[in-house]
């Protein structure tokens, strides 16, 4: 049983264009929601994260837009750069556990 | 700056073999994690421990053992490795304080390649 679904499972984009990873999510008891990006040889590191009682969050290019009626939560990566390719992962974190649950992780590509 | 270190990047075993993971965290975590990375199937848990001596299983304990005798240290053993173990398996840690938004600190990773 996934409980956090993760898509596309890869996307590319040109250089300047936005990228969007969408993740689902079905038990309502989460309460932080984290994004991990991990480069090629290295172990994943925490990008941005947001808490669901706000919609949104940005940080630099990167914007998690949260949709707490419909149980979704996104990043978006305004004008994409080569340097973002990488995989990306959401995941999501129940109070009372310190267990993080993750999406399948999507890899970018970014072409120049 | 928070250091995950894992004991070895690369690793060839063979079918039978006890295998020994070890992971090594500065930050005075409390918590530590042990995930395997297969691609498709994104980051699954293993085992965590949230205090010396303390552990849970995770998602997949099937065929992996771990020990954490002291804070900073967290060892995954693979008691019979086989062919289904080859993967790519990554250390985390993270603070036990709500303050620290449980941030997970991983280290680089060892690909492991049983034969």
């Amino acid at each position: 049983q996934q409980q956090v679904k993760q898509s596309p499972q890869s996307l590319i984009v040109q250089k300047g264009g936005i990228s969007i990873i969408n993740c689902a999510y079905e038990n309502t008891a989460f309460d932080y929601f984290p994004w991990y990006q991990q480069f090629p040889g290295k172990g994943p590191a925490l990008l941005i994260a947001i808490r669901p009682d706000v919609s949104e969050k940005k940080e630099g290019r990167f914007t998690i837009s949260f949709n707490k009626s419909a149980k979704q939560f996104s990043l978006h990566i305004m004008d994409s750069q080569p340097g973002d390719s990488a995989t990306y992962f959401c995941a999501a974190y129940q109070g009372g556990s310190e267990k993080l649950v993750f999406g399948k992780g999507m890899k970018l590509t970014v072409n120049p | 700056d928070v250091k995950v270190t894992q004991s070895s990047r690369y690793l060839v075993k063979r079918t039978g073999e006890k295998v020994f993971l070890e992971c090594v965290q500065d930050m005075d975590h409390e918590n530590m994690f042990w995930y395997r990375q297969d691609p498709g199937l994104g980051l699954r848990l293993i085992y965590f421990s949230y205090d010396v001596k303390m552990k849970e299983k995770g998602d997949i304990p099937e065929g992996y053992s771990v020990s954490r005798e002291k804070k900073e240290r967290f060892s995954l053993i693979l008691e019979s490795a086989s062919t289904n173990q080859t993967s790519m398996y990554l250390c985390a840690s993270s603070s036990g304080l709500a303050a620290y938004l449980n941030e997970q600190f991983f280290g680089p990773g060892t690909r492991l390649t049983v034969l």
